[in-house]
């Protein structure tokens, strides 16, 4: 089965500084993506950044880049030059690749790590 | 238009009431979920529709009833439904559900906070 895992329950940063948030995973499948989403207090979910099991570059998008450490099995997302805005959930997720065979996608999500940026 | 839209944001209703929560997305996506999210927690999937027909049902009650019309809305009627069902759900589409090697990011809702009383 797999198995995501966000052991920071909450984080705090200072404004403009970089924070890492971690996550491990746990899969046998050799084809998996990791996802990282953001949920601000209203409740929407929002993309950030996709890191698939074969690439090869770790992924960055803006202000986020993803650690990928495939042998340690580790997605840690890594927030550079926080902002007020920041302040949110956010939830490390992987794509289950297959569902008794039918192959259809479906997202585990871990518990998630509340991020605090103060001034 | 790269948006996800859930009607209505807020909705309170009685156990022996009948309520519907709409979704719709004009970014020709043919796959579409909806998710359940308690309070403090991660969300839960509970049904997946691939092509307008209804693919994945993880194992959810009969009270909630899940209909897609058209490649472009989704809608989940709810009946008679226990105050342990007040949560946030949350409608999501992403290109495709069959499962590839590419991204196939899920693009979500708002959500609609949903109270039992």
């Amino acid at each position: 089965a797999q198995k995501i895992t966000q052991t920071q329950p909450g984080m705090f940063v200072q404004e403009k500084e970089a924070v890492t948030l971690d996550c491990t995973y746990d899969t046998s499948d050799p084809s998996y993506g990791l996802f990282w989403y953001k949920q601000p207090s209203s409740g929407e979910m929002i993309f950030l950044i996709y890191q698939g099991s074969y690439d090869q570059q770790n992924a960055t998008e803006g202000r986020y880049s993803l650690n990928f450490q495939k042998a340690r099995k580790s997605a840690n997302l890594v927030i550079s030059a926080s902002q007020l805005g920041d302040s949110a959930m956010y939830f490390c997720a992987m794509r289950e690749v297959s569902l008794a065979g039918s192959g259809y996608n479906k997202l585990i999500f871990g518990a998630g790590t509340r991020l605090a940026v103060h001034p | 238009d790269t948006e996800v839209t859930q009607t209505p944001k807020h909705l309170v209703m009685g156990m022996t009431n009948k309520k519907s929560l709409k979704c719709e997305q004009h970014m020709g996506h043919r796959a579409m979920y909806w998710y359940k999210q308690k309070a403090k927690k991660p969300p839960e999937l509970m049904f997946v529709y691939s092509y307008e027909k209804l693919s994945i049902n993880e194992s959810v009650p009969s009270r909630f009833s899940p209909e897609c019309p058209n490649s472009s809305l989704l809608n989940l009627h709810l009946h008679a439904l226990q105050p342990e069902d007040s949560a946030l759900y949350l409608c999501a589409s992403s290109q495709k559900a069959l499962w590839d090697r590419g991204n196939n990011e899920q693009f979500f809702g708002p959500g609609t906070r949903l109270t039992v009383l």
